[in-house]
């Protein structure tokens, strides 16, 4: 499969603790994007990258979330002290180099469910 | 800032009728415009997508969209739809050229059931 791929599917976690979540782009691609889903409603975009370099970041980014791409491939996404709030379902996206950003077209993965009690 | 409205949330049809979903944006500028798909337990799929050009698209599986720059609205049709159609449906908008974001503004969805 040279799909994009996150992990772990699915998080349950207690309400203060840190989580992780990991994406693996496609192959070559440079592009890598956020994206959370709530119940009902389309993604929400959190954070581009291109290569290693975060360009683009949301305002529904609060402080307590982080991402990182060290190395321009794959991307984590860290939220600390989760609330109950944060419960989604948190998409990773990305496209290829070309087209100046213009034309790109995103792939997603299938996402990690993040369950907050 | 960008939106996106997806104006019918919940649609049911019969086999073999005829779908159409409507999406219309905010942003008057150039514009790149998507149609995702999410069937059941799966992650969303790449449906059509326009940049630029004819303004009538088709994409896999049947489905073709059309953009009309008047009317701010980029609409999916099927003409025959099947029970596998079954699934949500998301309209997405990227306006890169005004103002500079790569990020996708998605509409809400429209859950599609088809009756077999």
């Amino acid at each position: 499969d040279t799909g994009v791929s996150q992990d772990p599917r699915h998080k349950i976690t207690k309400r203060g603790q840190n989580v992780t979540f990991r994406c693996d782009p496609i192959s070559e691609h440079n592009r890598l994007y956020w994206y959370r889903q709530t119940l009902g409603q389309g993604p929400e975009f959190l954070t581009y990258f291109q290569n290693e370099a975060q360009l683009e970041k949301s305002r529904l980014l609060s402080n307590r979330f982080s991402a990182e791409r060290p190395k321009g491939s794959f991307s984590t996404l860290e939220i600390q002290r989760t609330e109950q709030g944060d419960s989604a379902m948190y998409l990773c996206a990305s496209s290829p180099a070309g087209g100046g950003g213009i034309t790109d077209t995103q792939y997603f993965g299938p996402g990690t469910r993040l369950t907050v009690l | 800032a960008q939106s996106v409205s997806q104006h019918n949330h919940h649609v049911i049809l019969s086999e073999a009728a005829s779908l159409e979903l409507g999406c219309n944006y905010s942003y008057g500028g150039t514009v790149n415009l998507f149609w995702y798909v999410q069937y059941p337990g799966q992650h969303l799929q790449l449906l059509l997508k326009y940049f630029s050009g004819d303004p009538l698209v088709k994409g896999i599986k049947g489905f073709e969209a059309e953009f009309i720059k008047s009317k701010f609205s980029f609409n999916l049709r099927k003409p025959s739809v099947q029970w596998s159609d079954t699934a949500e449906y998301f309209c997405a908008v990227k306006s890169p050229m005004d103002t500079g974001r790569r990020a996708l503004t998605f509409g809400s969805g429209t859950r599609l059931q088809v009756q077999p």
